[in-house]
């Protein structure tokens, strides 16, 4: 069973489309980074939560941290072809320093 | 000025070789960690290392063995290299892992 579910694992939207992918687990996590990658190359950290409830803004890109430092999400407005990717949640868990990943999402965006 | 430095790119190899991915960065962070990537793109982390010191070890099979020379290099050395060895091996680096940590841009081995 995996630690973090991240979900859906696969989304293909029009253009100006608004999406929302979620990061699920029992566990509580010291902190909550979001990453995308692109083919061919390594994660790229796009975010990190570090306190329960936090919300951060990054242009077009909304991410959450659940109160309980269980879950996660990202909210993606009016989606662009450039926001296709493949998105990834990964948590610390406070005493291993481990990064665990969840399964990721591709997220194509057709123009 | 590539942050972390991964060579080489690409890695064919016959089953029973045994070769070596190197792994430089120039952040001065402490910890560095080896991550597989496998083909449905699930990264599982392999190996962290704090200023040369093996913190994380995971489930793998000891013909993986990582060796970090100084804080800023991390090497991964496989022996005996088997099919299911096949995969993308990303290296990274981070301060304090709660604020993130920096990739470099794989190694993807196959082995034939």
């Amino acid at each position: 069973t995996q630690l973090l579910e991240q979900s859906p694992q696969f989304l293909s939207i029009q253009e100006g489309e608004n999406l929302t992918v979620y990061c699920n687990s029992s566990s509580v996590f010291s902190s909550l980074q979001w990453y995308r990658q692109e083919p061919g190359e390594g994660p790229v950290l796009l975010v990190t939560v570090v306190t329960g409830g936090e919300v951060k803004k990054l242009k077009r890109l909304t991410f959450q941290f659940g109160d309980a430092r269980k879950d996660s999400s990202l909210h993606i407005t009016a989606a662009q072809p450039g926001d296709t990717g493949l998105y990834l949640c990964a948590g610390v868990r406070g005493n291993t320093g481990k990064l665990i990943f969840g399964q990721g999402t591709t997220l194509q965006v057709k123009p | 000025d590539t942050a972390v430095s991964q060579t080489p790119k690409y890695l064919v190899t016959q089953m029973g070789n045994d070769k070596s991915i190197k792994c430089e960065q120039n952040l001065g962070h402490d910890t560095m960690y080896w991550y597989k990537q496998d083909s449905k793109k699930f990264l599982k982390i392999m190996f962290s290392y704090n200023n040369k010191e093996l913190i994380i070890n995971e489930t793998v099979p000891n013909r993986f063995s990582p060796k970090s020379p100084d804080k800023a290099h991390l090497n991964l050395h496989i022996n005996s290299l088997e099919l299911g060895d096949s995969a993308v091996y990303f290296c990274a680096s981070s301060q304090d892992g709660n604020y993130g940590y920096t990739f470099g841009s794989g190694t993807r081995l196959t082995v034939v």
